[in-house]
């Protein structure tokens, strides 16, 4: 069974640009959520998205925005980008139930903005 | 606010040395209780879980963790760590509020040859 894929595994901004992140979920699963990793700020929750539905947000600015498709694939997008959007962008996703939170990692998309 | 403490920032031990790597958490129920490892340059990886039940539960590669009610703990534990143990240990817990994950800060273990 395949897991958590997302793409691109590392890519270079500068600031002011856009960047767009994709995740694709272990096949069957309907939850997807996005985690923000740095250095200083530990693991911080984006949003999580359900069956194409937001149900979740975290505590992050206007320029994190996401979505979610039919076939559960979810993308992540920051506009604006800032220096300290610099960071590991994990995805995550959640199989039976969403609730239990048990979830499954991908590797992470690494952000660098310069 | 609910929240998740993992004291210790980093853990230095001796190969074939026991582990024990604390959490706490503040709430008022028992909440689902998790541990996750990552390794340097992977995503997250669940070790255990705590749903309810024996509040000794055995995970993958060796460990186990202990729900304690009465100190809000989940501290997690292996009798002897090997050198492929390296990596970052996250405590999380899910509140039935709102299913949302509330995560430690983690703890970096650092193994000794």
């Amino acid at each position: 069974k395949a897991g958590v894929t997302q793409t691109p595994r590392y890519l270079i901004k500068t600031r002011g640009q856009q960047v767009t992140l994709s995740c694709s979920p272990i096949s069957g699963h309907r939850s997807v959520s996005w985690y923000q990793q740095t250095p200083g700020q530990g693991l911080q929750f984006l949003f999580e998205y359900f069956s194409e539905t937001q149900r979740n947000k975290g505590n992050f600015p206007g320029r994190f925005s996401g979505r979610q498709f039919s076939n559960s694939r979810s993308e992540m997008n920051v506009s604006t980008l800032e220096l300290g959007d610099s960071a590991l962008y994990l995805c995550a996703s959640s199989g039976r139930t969403v609730d239990t939170g048990e979830l499954f990692f991908g590797e992470g998309s690494r952000l660098t903005v310069l | 606010a609910q929240s998740v403490t993992q004291p210790d920032i980093h853990i230095t031990v001796s190969e074939g040395a026991s582990l024990e790597l604390r959490c706490n958490y503040s709430y008022g129920a028992t909440p689902y209780l998790f541990w996750y490892v990552q390794s340097p340059g992977q995503g997250l990886q669940l070790l255990l879980k705590y749903f309810s039940g024996d509040t000794l539960v055995q995970g993958i590669k060796g460990f186990e963790a202990e729900f304690k009610r009465s100190q809000s703990s989940f501290n997690l534990r292996k009798p002897s760590v090997h050198w492929s143990d390296a990596a970052e240990y996250f405590c999380a817990v899910v509140l039935d509020s709102n299913y949302q994950l509330i995560w430690g800060a983690g703890t970096k273990l650092i193994i000794k040859p």
